[in-house]
């Protein structure tokens, strides 16, 4: 089984509210990771959580707080974002960092 | 240079036909390739990877890898309408991300 799921599927939030995605899986796997995708182009790494530390942080604005509360969960908060954090927001897991990722079906953000 | 390198198509080609996906990367450190398939609106998805110079088949699917030209392909044969997709291609290396490429995107006519 490799299933990645992530909630909501679809979020439309305001400048000033606080909101979380939240990514679950139950492979065993000790990597986890946050992407952005915007439309037509490739997804672009946000964060990387190996063994539940963070390992990689790509520079991404502190309105974006991620938190891995054990081996199985990965939530992204969300607070003050603008409208072009517009994007789907994909989940991916892997059995250890560097090895191949499974997806997740994303979360739809819209930023009004 | 684009560190990972895809044309971005549209590829067409006839149900039935073989479809050829190709992908060049600049670090030659490169060490893991992998292929996702992306539909409209939905997140990627896996469905090949290849560690080590050569072929390597999944059903329809073989995946391809040259280190010394640093390309990797993928073939998908006996295409079908439910193959048209945008294909990502991705490498990891020595950093510690996959860098993707823009995505080829395939259209397959019945």
């Amino acid at each position: 089984d490799t299933e990645v799921t992530q909630t909501p599927k679809h979020l439309v939030m305001g400048m000033t509210n606080k909101k979380s995605l939240k990514c679950e899986q139950h492979m065993g796997h000790r990597a986890m990771y946050w992407y952005k995708q915007k439309a037509k182009k490739p997804p672009e790494l946000m964060f990387v959580y190996s063994y539940e530390k963070l390992s990689i942080n790509e520079s991404v604005p502190s309105r974006f707080s991620p938190e891995c509360p054990n081996s199985s969960l990965l939530n992204l908060h969300l607070h003050a974002l603008q409208p072009e954090d517009s994007a789907l927001y994909l989940c991916a897991s892997s059995q250890r960092f560097r090895d191949e990722q499974y997806f997740g079906p994303g979360t739809r953000l819209t930023v009004t | 240079q684009k560190e990972v390198e895809q044309n971005s198509g549209p590829l067409s080609v006839p149900e039935g036909a073989i479809a050829s996906l190709n992908c060049t990367y600049s670090d030659r450190g490169s060490q893991s390739f992998f292929w996702y398939r992306q539909y409209s609106g939905k997140s990627p998805e896996l469905i090949m990877f290849i560690y080590s110079n050569g072929d390597k088949e999944d059903g329809r699917f073989t995946a391809q890898l040259n280190k010394a030209s640093q390309y990797v392909s993928l073939l998908i044969r006996d295409s079908q309408p439910s193959d048209s997709a945008t294909y990502l291609c991705a490498v990891g290396g020595n950093t510690d991300k996959l860098i993707f490429g823009t995505g080829t995107r395939l259209q397959v006519f019945p």
